[in-house]
């Protein structure tokens, strides 16, 4: 059974502050994606990291993965209010043909003025 | 304008009626999934198609059913068996591997349904 483990599940953080969320996963994959999503919302896409090494930066965020250690990470660069949301990792993993994700069970970010 | 819609947005259920949630894509994806989220949880399996007329169980299936008549169409009943339906349902789609193994892009999301038991 495929398990990610995202920590940490709740994070409070001033303005102007760094700080990184890490995703592990438990199983091989190259294909790791992040979402977010705002309270009572769907489920909006960040990133997409397709192979070791993948990095992408969308303003603030900035998502890592090194598929060796089964780790992705997000880092937040002098976080704003607007980045208060919870955050995803997911896991895209074949078996038999079939593709799914898996799902860490978030990270909620509040971002304090 | 692509994308996948879902409704109802809100939806309530009463004692031993099965309800049907609806989800269409005009994405032209192969794979369609449906997904519960319970509240300050991540998102859980419970059926996806990758293809018309298949379809396969998830992690939490039991008490749901689906079926995939058309392509654009992936609707989700929830059954009297399904004992705590009080959730919120996502629908999601993605394009498959091409020959190179690979999925370039990722699963894009409905606006969900929120559905209560009364």
């Amino acid at each position: 059974e495929l398990k990610v483990e995202q920590n940490p599940l709740f994070l409070s953080m001033q303005e102007g502050k760094n700080y990184t969320i890490y995703c592990n996963y438990s199983t091989t994959s190259d294909r790791l994606y992040w979402y977010r999503q705002d309270p009572g919302k769907s489920l909006e896409s960040l990133f997409v990291l397709l192979s070791n090494g993948a990095v992408k930066q969308e303003g603030r965020l900035m998502a890592s993965l090194d598929t060796k250690a089964r780790l992705s990470t997000l880092h937040i660069t002098a976080a704003v209010h607007d980045l208060s949301a919870t955050y995803f990792c997911a896991v895209d993993w074949e078996w038999a043909g079939s593709y799914q994700l898996t799902f860490g069970k978030g990270t909620k970010l509040s971002v304090i003025p | 304008d692509g994308g996948i819609t879902q409704s109802p947005k809100y939806l309530f259920r009463k004692e031993g009626q099965n309800v049907t949630l609806s989800c269409e894509q005009n994405l032209n994806h192969d794979a369609m999934y449906w997904y519960r989220q319970d509240p300050g949880q991540g998102l859980r399996l419970i059926y996806y198609s990758q293809i018309v007329n298949d379809f396969q169980k998830g992690d939490i299936a039991e008490g749901y059913s689906v079926s995939r008549e058309k392509k654009e169409s992936f609707p989700l009943t929830v059954t009297s068996a399904q004992k705590n339906p009080t959730a919120f349902y996502l629908c999601a789609s993605s394009s498959l591997p091409g020959l190179a193994g690979l999925r370039e892009d990722t699963q894009y999301f409905g606006p969900g349904t929120r559905l209560t038991v009364l």
